[in-house]
C-alpha cells in the first residue's frame, strides 16, 4: 500500500516570498491533517479537513497561510508571503477514519526561511 | 486544555537492556494516547495507541505502553533494545476539546542505544 506523499522534500526562500506544499493522502483516507513541526518541538495542527470541507483550522494563521483539498484527495498548503519564524517541517498525514484511528504520515517538507 | 509531558529530552541506554520513555498525560474526559517513532528525514511512525481496555498495549518492533489512570501516565517500553530503536519519540493524545480529532503532541524523546 503505497503512503502519504508530500512534495517537495525540501525548500529554501526568501522572506516575503511565497511557496506551496503538496500532499497525496492514502487511497480512501477520507481525513486529511497538515501539521508543522518546528525544530525541537513536537508538532502542531495546523488544519483538518474530512473530504473537501475543514473541521479544523483554528491554528492555522490566516493572514499568510492557505490550504485546500479540492475533490476531497489531494491537498496544498501555501503560505504568502512567508517569514523567518515558518523555517520547520511540515507534515502531511490521513486517516481512514475519525476518532481514535491513527493517522499515517508523509515523509516531510523541510521550508528554510531565509 | 488538553497536554502531554514527556519530561526527558534524552533516554540513554545499552542494547539489551530494557527501556522507558516517559510520559503523562492532561484531560478532561478519556484519553485517546499514541505513541509514535521519527527516524532523521522521516516522518513519524505508528507505534501503537491506547483507547479502552487493557491497560498494556502492544505495539510495533517489540514496544509496549502501560496506560495507568491514576497516575495519568502512558509511559513506553520495550524488554531489550536495540541499536536500531535510536530515534526520536512522541507520545500524543487526541485533543477532545477541539471540533476535529488531531492529535497534540510532547516535545520529543531522543532514545540513544548504545552497542
Amino acid at each position: 500500500e503505497a503512503g502519504v506523499a508530500q512534495s517537495p522534500r525540501y525548500k529554501i526562500i526568501e522572506k516575503r516570498q511565497s511557496v506551496a506544499f503538496w500532499c497525496n493522502p492514502i487511497s480512501g483516507h477520507a481525513t486529511l491533517y497538515w501539521y508543522q513541526q518546528i525544530l525541537g518541538q513536537g508538532p502542531k495542527l495546523l488544519i483538518q479537513f474530512q473530504n473537501n470541507g475543514v473541521v479544523d483550522d483554528s491554528q492555522l494563521p490566516k493572514d499568510r497561510f492557505s490550504a485546500e483539498r479540492l475533490k476531497g484527495v489531494d491537498s496544498t498548503l501555501k503560505i504568502q508571503p512567508a517569514k523567518l519564524e515558518d523555517s520547520a517541517v511540515y507534515l502531511c498525514a490521513s486517516s481512514f477514519v475519525t476518532g481514535g484511528v491513527e493517522a499515517f504520515f508523509g515523509q516531510g517538507t523541510r521550508l528554510t526561511v531565509v | 486544555a488538553q497536554s502531554v509531558a514527556q519530561p526527558e529530552d534524552q533516554v540513554n541506554v545499552a542494547e539489551g537492556n530494557p527501556l522507558t520513555v516517559k510520559c503523562t498525560y492532561s484531560v478532561s474526559g478519556n484519553p485517546y494516547l499514541f505513541w509514535y517513532v521519527q527516524y532523521p528525514n522521516r516522518g513519524l511512525q505508528f507505534l501503537l495507541k491506547y483507547i479502552t481496555g487493557d491497560n498494556l498495549v502492544k505495539g510495533s518492533y517489540g514496544f509496549e505502553a502501560e496506560f495507568n489512570k491514576s497516575q495519568t501516565s502512558f509511559h513506553l517500553k520495550k524488554p531489550s533494545a536495540l541499536v536500531s530503536d535510536s530515534a526520536l519519540y512522541f507520545c500524543a493524545v487526541r485533543d477532545i476539546a477541539s471540533k476535529g480529532t488531531a492529535l497534540i503532541f510532547g516535545k520529543g524523546t531522543t532514545l540513544s542505544v548504545s552497542s
